[in-house]
């Protein structure tokens, strides 16, 4: 079965400081891997998304993420974190089977940002 | 193009109580899922539909239901409300044959 882990459950930066998170995910065959991000009350966004091809895929709002199959991991990165990026952040695994497909989710890191 | 949507946003119920959320896709996508977050599980997947068919489901009791019309709205119902059941439910849309699926706001249910 995926898993997926997000070992941090909550990070402080300053803003303008770079920020990565990390994720680290289990899974059989090829991943589509995902990150959202979600303010409080708030549904979630997607942020980006890895299917195939280049490792190192570019978001929405200066993120980017890099895909290490050898580290299973796909980790998230902005080289300069603003006040409005402070939000939870999902790392995500997508997996088809028997005509169905579903997501499943880290736990969540909670990221406060220092003005 | 319009989002997913969902009504309500928010709920209170008591207990013993049922409760109906319903989620519109965004148009064109026709798979619908449904999410349960809670603070100490998460996000768990509960179902998805697909041309309303379920297509498979979570590891969640019966109570928990769903259904799928034709112009691809999905509903789930939640009957003999526990305590446990208080969380965040979101619903997702995507189009078929692709893998991103889109989210709504939320339905945020309390079961007092």
């Amino acid at each position: 079965a995926q898993s997926v882990t997000q070992p941090d459950i909550h990070i402080t930066v300053s803003e303008g400081a770079s920020l990565e998170l990390r994720c680290n995910y289990s899974y059989g065959a090829t991943p589509y891997l995902f990150w959202y991000v979600q303010s409080p009350g708030q549904g979630l966004q997607l942020l980006l998304k890895y299917f195939s091809g280049d490792t190192l895929v570019q978001g929405i709002k200066g993120f980017e993420a890099e895909f290490k199959r050898s580290q299973s991991s796909f980790n998230l990165r902005k080289p300069s974190v603003h006040w409005s990026d402070a939000a939870e952040y999902f790392c995500a695994v997508g997996s088809s089977g028997a005509g169905s497909y579903q997501l499943t989710f880290g736990k969540g890191t909670k990221l406060s940002v220092i003005p | 193009k319009a989002g997913v949507t969902q009504t309500p946003r928010y709920l209170i119920k008591t207990r013993g109580q049922q409760v109906t959320l319903s989620c519109s896709p965004i148009s064109g996508h026709r798979s619908v899922s449904w999410y349960q977050q809670t603070p100490g599980q998460g996000l768990q997947f509960l179902f998805e539909y697909f041309s309303e068919t379920q297509r498979n489901k979570g590891n969640f009791p019966g109570r928990f239901s769903g259904r799928q019309f034709s112009n691809s709205r999905s509903e789930m119902n939640v009957s003999t409300l526990e305590l446990g059941d208080s969380a965040l439910y979101l619903c997702a849309s995507r189009r078929a044959g692709l893998e991103t699926q889109y989210f709504g706001p939320g339905t945020r249910l309390l079961v007092l």
